[in-house]
């Protein structure tokens, strides 16, 4: 079993829809969680962070984090063509004072069509 | 520039040459990370620094790769002797010290023939 598991799409998704994204993970040390947005040909760009378990809120975006179920989401509400993009996952922990090396998932490409 | 800057952003390069690729953090910061994005694999973590000292090299595939920071700033990605399976996206990212958020760069999109 991978330690992190995202499901790589690809989402195709009218504007203005609710866009949800998820990824699960396996290691119960992961405390530190990220979302991570990705242009084509272009360097992960940091959306959101969020420790330990709760939700955290950035205009359309809405990170989620279940440390019961191993489970984190993100919603991107009024979701624009813009968005179209590979979205990704990581998280890292704090066991041996490794917080610096993120677990990323495969990422999924999500379109938003206009 | 505000971000972190990789360079070059490309590069083909014949299989056995030697390779190096660069990486200028963010102003500030004193962590440095290597990672790879191969087709299908996800981000790979590589490499991390802290000031000068890398005190984590766990993920650097072979002895063909080794890195380099000086100056507390600059730092180098090397391959020995490339390898097609070497092909892969270098991203360089730095944050302002362990364990804060962490920012990438652009990449170094390296193609091994």
């Amino acid at each position: 079993q991978k330690e992190v598991e995202q499901d790589p799409g690809p989402l195709s998704v009218p504007e203005g829809a609710i866009v949800s994204l998820n990824c699960t993970y396996s290691n119960s040390a992961f405390q530190y969680f990220m979302w991570y947005r990705q242009y084509s040909r272009k360097g992960p760009e940091l959306l959101m962070y969020t420790y330990s378990s709760g939700n955290k809120e950035d205009g359309r975006f809405t990170a989620q984090v279940d440390k019961s179920s191993k489970y984190i989401s993100l919603f991107i509400r009024d979701s624009q063509p813009s968005d179209s993009a590979t979205y990704l996952c990581a998280m890292s922990g704090n066991s041996g004072g490794s917080n610096y090396k993120l677990t990323f998932g495969k990422g999924t490409l999500l379109t938003v069509n206009p | 520039g505000a971000g972190v800057s990789q360079s070059p952003s490309n590069k083909v390069t014949e299989k056995g040459k030697d390779v190096e690729l660069r990486c200028d953090p963010i102003s500030g910061h004193t962590a440095l990370y290597w990672y790879r994005q191969s087709l299908g694999q996800g981000l790979e973590f590589l490499i991390y620094f802290q000031g000068n000292s890398a005190p984590d090299k766990s993920g650097l595939p072979s002895d063909r790769f080794s890195a380099e920071r000086t100056g507390g700033s600059v730092s180098t990605l090397t391959i020995q002797r490339t390898q097609q399976e070497d092909s892969a996206v270098y991203l360089c990212a730095s944050s302002p010290d362990r364990g804060n958020t962490i920012y990438f760069g652009e990449g170094s999109w390296l193609t091994v023939v």
